[in-house]
């Protein structure tokens, strides 16, 4: 079974600092990959998806993500970060068998301004 | 477009009191449906998932139910609350059942069991 794991519970950077926030998988075939954000008592939104293809991924708010298969790793990078980042972030990973995502425990950022 | 709406917002309950959480979705016909719980502070944990009207599979046993008695409606339940029931509750829809299609969450639920 698939399996991820989100190294970091928390993040503390500075606004304007870059950011990477680490993912990593376990899966023995090709894993469709995902990242999410969630505000405060609020649902999950998207931010970004990787199927095939350009291991870079560009999201939304100037966030992209690299699939490096040899090392099972989708890490989240934003070069400069605003205050508004501040949330938790979840990496998810799916198969090809019909059920739904399985996501990390979460990584909560915050941004000092 | 579509809109997921999830009720209520919150709850606050009684332990060994029954619950129902709802989640309707507009403008899409046939969606996958599912329901996450979120411990506080936690990772997301997938309860149920159900592709079509009257069919819903369990994840994990929580001692919770769900059902899904019209195509645009998924109902959490169980007759007896918990104190670990406590949490966030997502509900979620994809377009079809393939894995690689992204979910879009409702704001949640939180439930808070005393």
């Amino acid at each position: 079974a698939q399996s991820v794991t989100q190294p970091d519970a928390r993040v503390t950077v500075s606004e304007g600092a870059s950011l990477q926030l680490r993912c990593k998988y376990s899966y023995s075939g090709t894993p469709y990959l995902f990242w999410y954000v969630q505000y405060p008592r609020q649902g999950l939104q998207l931010l970004l998806k990787y199927y095939s293809g350009d291991p870079v991924v560009q999201g939304v708010n100037g966030f992209e993500a690299e699939f490096i298969k040899s090392n099972s790793s989708f890490h989240l990078r934003k070069a400069s970060v605003h205050w508004s980042d501040s949330a938790v972030y979840f990496c998810a990973v799916s198969t090809n068998n019909n059920n739904a995502p399985r996501f990390g425990a979460g990584t909560k950022l915050s941004v000092k301004p | 477009a579509q809109t997921i709406h999830q009720w209520p917002v919150a709850e606050i309950k009684a332990v060994g009191s029954p619950l129902s959480l709802g989640c309707t979705i507009k403008g899409k016909s046939s969606p996958n449906l599912y329901w996450y719980w979120q411990a506080t502070g936690g990772t997301l944990q997938q309860l149920f998932y159900s592709i079509t009207v009257g069919q819903v599979e369990s994840v994990v046993q929580l001692n919770l139910s769900a059902s899904r008695p019209k195509d645009d409606q998924f109902i959490l339940s169980t007759e007896k609350l918990l104190l670990s029931h406590s949490g966030f509750y997502l509900c979620a829809w994809s377009l079809r059942s393939f894995s690689n299609e992204r979910l879009f969450f409702g704001h949640g639920t939180k439930l808070s069991v005393l």
